[in-house]
C-alpha cells in the first residue's frame, strides 16, 4: 500500500519554464489538495479537489492549475515559472473529515 | 484571514519536560482538530485528532486539550525526548458549502535536547 506518492522529488526549472507535478493515492478518496510549505508560512492550500474532475482554488492559487481526470490522479501545473515558486509542494489526500494522508513532497527550485 | 493561529513559532524545551502548543480557531463550523508530526524531509503526518464532543484526548505521551467556549485547542507532549523534535502543525476542519477542507496553523518548530 503506497498511500500517496508525488513525482518529481526534486526539480530545478528557469524562470519561464512549465512543469508538471503528479500526485497519485491508491486509498480511493475523494478529497485532494496541494500545498506549499514556505518557512515561518505553514501549508497553504493552492488547490483542491472534492472528486473526480472537479478542481477549486485554496489560499493561493495564482500561477498554478491542476487536473483531477481520475480520482487517484492530481496534478499541479506551472505554466510559467517564477522565483516566487521556489518551494516544497506537498499532495496530500482524505475521505473528507478525517485524517489526510500526505506525500514526501517536492523541493522546487525556480532559478 | 488566518482561520486557525498557532503559537509559539517554535519552542526549546529539555528531555523530560511538557512542551505545549497552542491553537486558536474562528470558525464555529470546524468540528474535526488534528495535530500533524513532521520530520525534516518527510510530510506531515497524523498525529492525534479531537472531535469537539470531548475536552481532552490522549495518546501515550501526547494529549490535546480542547476548550470550544474559548475556540482553543492545545497540544502537551509530556516526558518529551530528542526524537519528538519535528514541526508540529495543529489544523481544523468543518463543513463550508459542503466540502470539509482542512485549515492549517502555521507550524511550531520544536527542539528537545538530551
Amino acid at each position: 500500500n503506497a498511500g500517496v506518492t508525488q513525482t518529481p522529488k526534486f526539480r530545478v526549472l528557469k524562470t519561464g519554464q512549465s512543469m508538471t507535478l503528479l500526485c497519485a493515492q491508491d486509498m480511493n478518496h475523494e478529497y485532494m489538495y496541494w500545498y506549499r510549505q514556505d518557512p515561518g508560512m505553514g501549508l497553504r492550500l493552492i488547490h483542491y479537489s472534492v472528486g473526480e474532475g472537479t478542481t477549486a482554488k485554496g489560499e493561493v492559487p495564482d500561477g498554478y492549475n491542476v487536473s483531477r481526470l481520475k480520482k487517484q490522479n492530481f496534478l499541479l501545473g506551472l505554466e510559467s515559472a517564477a522565483p516566487s515558486q521556489t518551494s516544497v509542494y506537498f499532495c496530500a489526500s482524505s475521505y473528507r473529515h478525517t485524517e489526510a494522508f500526505f506525500g514526501q513532497g517536492t523541493r522546487l527550485t525556480v532559478v | 484571514q488566518q482561520q486557525v493561529k498557532q503559537s509559539p513559532q517554535s519552542l526549546i524545551v529539555q528531555k523530560g519536560g511538557i512542551p505545549i502548543i497552542n491553537c486558536a480557531y474562528e470558525n464555529t463550523a470546524f468540528d474535526y482538530f488534528p495535530w500533524y508530526q513532521q520530520f525534516p524531509g518527510k510530510g506531515p503526518a497524523l498525529l492525534i485528532a479531537i472531535r469537539p464532543d470531548v475536552s481532552e484526548k490522549k495518546e501515550g505521551r501526547f494529549t490535546i486539550s480542547f476548550n470550544k467556549s474559548a475556540k482553543q485547542f492545545s497540544l502537551h507532549i509530556m516526558d518529551s525526548q530528542p526524537g519528538d523534535s519535528a514541526t508540529y502543525f495543529c489544523a481544523a476542519s468543518g463543513p463550508s458549502g459542503g466540502s470539509y477542507i482542512p485549515t492549517f496553523g502555521r507550524g511550531t518548530s520544536l527542539i528537545v535536547h538530551p
